[in-house]
């Protein structure tokens, strides 16, 4: 049974362009959430997606946005970048909404 | 809105100390959970705590869901060198069981 993966695991941007990353669900999990955690503090929920429908949304601007696959793998997509947008992005699937979540390694994502 | 108070924020102790470690919240939680997080890794779940007044171990780890469901403490016995990292405590948040929020976490560092 894999885990969830997270890729890429690093990634530079320049403000103003747009990033695209990407979550495999962990197998037989149809849910997967996406948080954005800055330096020194915990994760913040984004959105959440289940059976590929948004099911639930922080408190994101929808520069912020996703998709979720027939596989049940997920992507996050955030436009015109800006410097506070620098954080850890953290994807963690779930068999159902209501069950442990399980996250990845996350990526990285520095905006310069 | 939703927010979970973390302390201490940081904490350096001796390899072999106990370690105790709080979460707070203005707001009534159902369930508390206490995840670890390594550098470069995502949170791992420790512990979750489902009923008020609940206590849970898990091997070293103790947690307790207080009477008021406003708290939980975290309780680490012995600790060892690969204890180190920041512990959060996170709860669902109105949207939903998976739609996670979470501490500003509290890091521990153990002298050898």
């Amino acid at each position: 049974e894999t885990g969830v993966t997270q890729s890429p695991t690093h990634l530079i941007k320049t403000r103003g362009q747009q990033v695209t990353l990407r979550c495999s669900s962990q197998s037989g999990h149809n849910t997967v959430s996406w948080y954005q955690q800055a330096l020194g503090q915990g994760p913040q929920f984004i959105f959440q997606y289940y059976r590929e429908e948004e099911n639930g949304r922080g408190n994101f601007p929808p520069r912020f946005s996703g998709l979720q696959f027939p596989n049940y793998s997920s992507e996050l997509n955030v436009n015109a970048l800006e410097l506070d947008d620098s954080a850890l992005y953290l994807c963690a699937s779930s068999l159902d909404t209501n069950t442990e979540a399980f996250f990845g390694q996350g990526t990285r994502l520095t905006v310069v | 809105g939703q927010q979970l108070n973390q302390s201490p924020q940081s904490m350096f102790i001796q390899e072999g100390e106990d370690v105790s470690m709080n979460c707070t919240s203005s707001s009534i939680f159902n369930t508390w959970l206490w995840y670890k997080q390594d550098p470069g890794e995502g949170p791992v779940l420790l512990i979750a705590l489902y009923k008020a007044g609940e206590l849970t171990s898990n091997g070293r780890l103790t947690a307790q869901f207080g009477i008021t469901r406003k708290d939980s403490f975290l309780n680490i016995s012995a600790s060892i060198p690969s204890d180190v990292g920041i512990y959060f405590c996170a709860g669902p948040s109105i949207q939903g069981a998976q739609k996670l929020v979470f501490g500003q976490g509290t890091r521990l560092t153990i002298n050898p």
